[in-house]
């Protein structure tokens, strides 16, 4: 069964490290997010493509990078982890188009110190 | 700018009562809507969604929404909850010359007492 894989699915990190956050999906889509869940604020979009060598800022990119070098794959790269970045991170993928749900990864819960 | 107003952060109520968990959106141009569900230490999936066509439209579990145009509403109910329910529930909305953007509301904490 196509799935979307997140890992780690936990992390301690300090602050000032780079940390890198891995997502796969199997489903074959063109579309890919990056969100994280923080209490009160729902899901905020940090960055998204819409195929290879796409990349696009979200509303709350600021800190945070992602490159997509094939449809499978697209990393989540904190350049300098900040304790405002603690959160639990969903990334998601669907179809083009329009009307299209999104398919979320099972999360994974960062903590920097 | 379009954005999801969920009007209720919590939602307790009793084992088999009836729920509504309210949403309303703003956009100046015609959307999609959508409601997510994330039980505890899960992602989210799919409840319904609503593209054209009828405005209730059922979806999984027993749930169903009304789309409500002149409201701006996008209500999400069920006739009689389980203690299985309990979950978070998030509304959300995009708009056709976006599709493939998703903006969600803060998400409503339904939880069901026995």
């Amino acid at each position: 069964d196509a799935e979307i894989t997140q890992s780690p699915r936990h992390k301690i990190t300090e602050t000032g490290r780079q940390v890198t956050l891995a997502c796969h999906q199997t489903w074959n889509h063109n579309n890919m997010f990056w969100y994280r869940q923080d209490l009160g604020h729902g899901l905020r979009l940090i960055h998204y493509s819409y195929g290879v060598q796409d990349t696009n800022k979200g509303e709350v990119s600021d800190g945070y990078s992602v490159s997509r070098s094939n449809t499978e794959d697209l990393p989540l790269t904190l350049e300098s982890a900040a304790s405002s970045q603690t959160s639990v991170y969903f990334c998601a993928s669907s179809l083009g188009g329009v009307g299209n749900e999104q398919f979320f990864g099972p999360g994974t819960r960062l903590t920097v110190l | 700018a379009q954005s999801v107003t969920q009007l209720d952060s919590q939602v307790p109520v009793f084992e088999e009562a009836p729920v509504e968990l309210r949403c309303n959106y703003s956009s100046s141009v015609s959307v999609y809507l959508f409601w997510y569900v994330q039980y505890p230490n899960q992602g989210l999936q799919l409840l319904l969604k609503y593209l054209s066509g009828s405005t209730l439209v059922k979806g999984i579990n027993g749930f169903e929404a009304e789309f409500n145009k002149s409201q701006t509403s996008f209500h999400l109910r069920k006739p009689s909850v389980h203690i299985s329910d309990t979950a978070e529930y998030f509304c959300a909305v995009s708009v056709y010359s976006s599709a493939s953007k998703i903006i969600f509301g803060s998400g409503t904490r339904l939880s069901i007492r026995p």
